[in-house]
C-alpha cells in the first residue's frame, strides 16, 4: 500500500521561499501511471490544487501560483519536492502531497482524473 | 476561491440518508469533466471515496453513492453512521484560466 509523507519547515518568514519534500513508500514514482501532486488547505477549509509533475519531469501548475511555484523529482530517493517563493501570510496552509491518477480512459489522457492517495499534510505558517 | 460550491454542512441521525451537492458550471462539470469525492478527517490524509462520478474504490462501503447531472454532482450517504462524521470534498477539472484541478468548498457532515 502506497504511503506519502510530507516534510519541511513549519514556520517560514514572509518573502522567503518554502521547500517541502514528499517521500513515497510502497510504490515507485518512476511510472507513467501517476503524477506527483501538491494540494494545500487554507485555515478556512478550502482546498487548492498547486501543481503536478509527471515521471519525466513535465510540470503542470495552478495558473494563480505558476509564477511562484516549482516542482521537482528525485527518483533515486523516491521523493518529489515543492518550492513556493515570495511567501506571504496568505500562503499559510496545510500542504498535502498526493498521487494523481494518470491513466488513459478510453484511450484518452484526461485532465479530470483523481487523487488516489494523500499524505497526512504539514502545516506551514508564514509569519515574521 | 473554489469554483465548485457545496453546502457548508449537512446533518442526519444514525441510519438516515444525507446528500451533499456539488454545483459547478459550464467550465467544469457542465463541460463533461468527471467528479470525484473525498472524505477528510482533520489531521489525517484525505481519502478517495468516489471516482469518475459513481465508482467506489475497493474498501469503500456501498453506503456511499455518487452521481452527476448537468453542471452538478451529488454524494449520498445511506444508513448514516457515527464514523461518517467528517468533511467531504468534490473535485473536478476547470477549463477556465488555462485549466486546473479544482475542489469544492467542502461540507461538514454531522451525525446527530
Amino acid at each position: 500500500q502506497v504511503q506519502l509523507q510530507e516534510s519541511g519547515p513549519g514556520l517560514v518568514k514572509p518573502s522567503q521561499t518554502l521547500s517541502l519534500t514528499c517521500t513515497v513508500s510502497g510504490a515507485s514514482i518512476s511510472t507513467n501511471k501517476y503524477y506527483c501532486s501538491w494540494v494545500r488547505q487554507y485555515p478556512g477549509k478550502g482546498l487548492e490544487w498547486i501543481g503536478d509533475i509527471d515521471y519525466i519531469g513535465n510540470t503542470f501548475y495552478s495558473p494563480s501560483l505558476k509564477s511562484r511555484v516549482g516542482l521537482s523529482l528525485d527518483t533515486s530517493k523516491n521523493q518529489f519536492s515543492l518550492r513556493v517563493s515570495s511567501l506571504t501570510a496568505a500562503d499559510t496552509a496545510v500542504y498535502y502531497c498526493a498521487r494523481f491518477q494518470a491513466i488513459r480512459r478510453n484511450g484518452v489522457q484526461r485532465p479530470d482524473n483523481w487523487f488516489d492517495s494523500w499524505g497526512q499534510g504539514t502545516l506551514v505558517t508564514v509569519s515574521s | 476561491q473554489s469554483v465548485l460550491t457545496q453546502p457548508p454542512s449537512v446533518s442526519g441521525a444514525p441510519g438516515q440518508r444525507v446528500t451533499i451537492s456539488c454545483t459547478g458550471s459550464s467550465f467544469n462539470i457542465g463541460a463533461g469533466y468527471d467528479v470525484h469525492w473525498y472524505q477528510h478527517l482533520p489531521g489525517t490524509a484525505p481519502k478517495l471515496l468516489i471516482f469518475v462520478n459513481n465508482n467506489r474504490p475497493s474498501g469503500v462501503p456501498d453506503r456511499f453513492f455518487g452521481s452527476k447531472s448537468g453542471t452538478s454532482a451529488s454524494l449520498a450517504i445511506a444508513g448514516l453512521q457515527a464514523e461518517d462524521e467528517a468533511d467531504y470534498y468534490c473535485q473536478s477539472y476547470d477549463i477556465s484560466l488555462s485549466g486546473s484541478s479544482v475542489f469544492g468548498t467542502g461540507t461538514k457532515v454531522t451525525v446527530l
